[in-house]
């Protein structure tokens, strides 16, 4: 049983440019859900995908956008890059929208920003 | 708004002592509360999680952990740590509609031999 797999692993953008992220869920899973997490911080929700719509979003500003495709897979876009953006990337996926549903976890792209 | 606050970035304890890491949420309704562990380099692992079923959860690994409402805390335990348990422990309140998790900052596990 295929876990939630991320691509790329790593990655190294300069300011201003625009990076994308890949994604695809566990099997069986229709939802998906992308997380920020900064050096030595808790992730932090950006936003959740469903039925290929954006259900809800965090804090995050429209430079952060993303997509889900009809097989469930998912990309997070960021544009114009800053030096704050650089953390690691969590996609996590889960069943439908339910609350307290557990989320299963990626192992994360690690974006640098020079 | 929800919110999860871990009391102590790093604990520190010695190979077979007790773990204990603490969680304290803030929800104005009754929470999902999740406890992931993450090992160096990787994604979150799920610990265990409160759905109101029990106020005692078991998890993997031997962890568990108790929902005090009274408290609003939702702290972590091991009976003997082992040196595979060194990683860093998130705690996480979910909501009463949607499953978007709200994390704490962490707290970094260490174990000595």
């Amino acid at each position: 049983d295929a876990g939630v797999t991320q691509s790329p692993t790593h990655l190294i953008k300069t300011r201003g440019q625009q990076v994308t992220l890949r994604c695809s869920p566990k099997s069986g899973h229709d939802t998906v859900s992308w997380y920020q997490q900064a050096l030595g911080q808790g992730p932090q929700f950006i936003f959740q995908y469903y039925e290929e719509e954006e259900r809800q979003r965090g804090n995050f500003p429209d430079r952060f956008s993303g997509h889900q495709f009809p097989n469930y897979s998912s990309e997070l876009n960021v544009n114009a890059l800053l030096l704050g953006d650089s953390a690691l990337y969590l996609c996590a996926s889960s069943l439908g929208l339910m609350a307290g549903e557990t989320q299963y976890f990626g192992p994360g792209t690690r974006l640098l920003v020079l | 708004a929800q919110s999860v606050t871990q009391l102590g970035s790093h604990v520190s304890v010695s190979e077979g002592a007790l773990v204990l890491l603490r969680c304290n949420y803030s929800s104005s309704v009754p929470p999902y509360l999740f406890w992931y562990v993450q090992y160096p380099n990787q994604g979150l692992q799920l610990l265990l999680k409160y759905t109101s079923a029990a106020t005692l959860v078991k998890g993997i690994n031997g962890f568990e952990a108790e929902f005090k409402k009274s408290e609003t805390s939702f702290h972590l335990t091991k009976p003997s740590a082992h040196m595979s348990d060194a990683a860093e422990y998130f705690c996480a309140v979910g909501p009463n509609a949607g499953n978007m998790l709200t994390f704490g900052g962490g707290t970094r596990l260490m174990v000595k031999p």
